[in-house]
């Protein structure tokens, strides 16, 4: 098992309302990614996060938005949820070491929005 | 806008046969590329990984090649057994900062 942890791990909202998901990187990692996984689908990267900065970001509009704290932990925050919102949720850390970088992700967050 | 596809979608092997997965890229810029696992309800563990610089790369059982020319990497799993049934992912990374995932392929191990 890898040291990148997530919570909650289940979460059950309404259309219309905001959440806020956490993740605690691998000790050592100052870079965090968060994707989306839908049923049956690849992770779809939302956004990145190095050294407390946005450093890129996918397809998503900006009621997904984030945040990474001086200790490197991340949350991704979601507005406005809608029914298609509903996915696991998985955060990655890595580490850049020259031009290496592998990437671990969390256990994940399933959202369902009713 | 960068892409990778993924074959097959399903693949049944009987136990102890290989099995292949192969990935095609868009991003000419890629240079990483990893593969993962993900069991149901779990997270995806990475098992292999490759850079540009490197065509095959082996681990125990699995293996990985790249051809970049083609843009193609594939993943072999041979002596294949129960335990390895799960669902598959290639994913590409390049100069950018994300990693563009495939779509997935269900490998199931026949007893």
């Amino acid at each position: 098992e890898t040291g990148v942890t997530q919570s909650p791990t289940h979460l059950i909202k309404t259309r219309g309302q905001q959440v806020t998901l956490r993740c605690s990187s691998q000790s050592g990692h100052n870079t965090v990614s968060w994707y989306q996984q839908a049923l049956g689908q690849g992770p779809q990267f939302i956004f990145q996060y190095y050294r407390e900065e946005e450093n890129g970001r996918g397809n998503f509009p900006p009621r997904f938005s984030g945040l990474q704290f001086p200790n490197y932990s991340s949350e991704l925050n979601v507005n406005a949820l809608e029914l298609d919102d509903s996915a696991l949720y998985l955060c990655a850390s890595s580490s850049t070491t020259g031009s290496q970088e592998t990437q671990y992700f969390g256990p994940g967050t399933r959202l369902l929005v009713l | 806008g960068e892409n990778v596809e993924q074959h097959p979608s399903t693949l049944s092997v009987q136990e102890g046969d290989s099995a292949v997965i192969k990935c095609t890229y868009s991003d000419s810029a890629s240079n990483y590329f990893p593969w993962y696992k993900q069991e149901l309800g779990k997270r995806p563990q990475l098992i292999i990984d490759i850079r540009s610089n490197v065509g095959e790369k082996k681990d125990q059982r699995i293996a990985v090649t790249l051809n970049k020319t083609a843009k193609h990497f594939s993943l072999h799993i041979t002596e294949t057994q129960p335990e390895d049934s799960a669902v598959y992912f290639c994913a590409a990374k390049g100069g950018t900062y994300k990693y563009i995932f495939g779509t997935g392929t269900r490998l199931k191990v026949l007893a």
